[in-house]
């Protein structure tokens, strides 16, 4: 089965304790991306990486950071977690190439206490 | 700057009657637009694709138009039922082509 997989779905962490989430693809996508989701603010890009070893910034890029090591995984590192970092992630990929849709992950609560 | 904007205000219809959502955008050219369907606390679900040369899709209930002079694409879901609640986001490409740009969401209740 196409899917997106992230992990964990919940996590709930203290101010300044370095966290990783991940996010895996099985469809050989080129494409992945990270998005952040806040009431009335919708989807937020962070990073996005277009190919191995190849990211770059989103709209909200600070504080948070990313690696492309493999073309399936693409984690997200948060260093040191603030509370305003508090929010719903969601992981995504798609094909280049041709201009499809995109696939999401199910999401990780993050709460920063 | 470049602006998706859908209604904020949520939606609520009636059971059985069409539901009509917006979708504006400024400063784009995209080539194509999506309609993604999303549920309290789930990834957006991918529904429908439309290309700048196409004027309508269907599929199913669902059916999209796209106006690239006015730019805006109108999402319709007829024989609406209860189980079509969920929010419903709209993304453009960006200009490089490779990232989706996706609207705020509106919110659609569908009462029995």
């Amino acid at each position: 089965e196409a899917q997106v997989t992230q992990n964990p779905r919940y996590l709930i962490t203290v101010t300044g304790k370095k966290l990783t989430v991940t996010c895996s693809q099985n469809m050989n996508h080129e494409y992945m991306s990270w998005y952040r989701q806040d009431p009335g603010l919708g989807l937020r890009q962070i990073y996005y990486s277009m190919n191995v070893e190849v990211t770059d910034k989103g709209d909200v890029p600070e504080g948070y950071k990313v690696s492309r090591k493999e073309k399936r995984n693409f984690p997200l590192i948060l260093e040191s977690p603030s509370p305003n970092q508090t929010s719903l992630y969601f992981c995504a990929s798609k094909k280049i190439r041709d201009r499809t849709e995109a696939f999401f992950g199910q999401g990780t609560r993050l709460t920063v206490v | 700057s470049q602006k998706i904007e859908q209604n904020s205000e949520a939606l609520n219809i009636q059971e059985g009657k069409t539901a009509t959502l917006t979708c504006n955008y400024t400063n784009y050219s995209p080539a194509y637009l999506q309609w993604y369907r999303q549920d309290p606390g789930r990834g957006p679900v991918f529904l429908l694709l439309i290309r700048e040369n196409e004027k309508e899709k269907r599929k199913e209930r669902l059916k999209v138009t796209f106006d690239t002079t006015l730019k805006q694409s109108l999402f319709h879901i007829t024989a609406s039922q209860p189980a079509d609640s969920a929010t419903y986001l709209c993304a453009l490409d960006l200009d490089s082509g490779y990232a989706l740009n996706f609207g705020k969401g509106t919110s659609l209740l569908v009462t029995p």
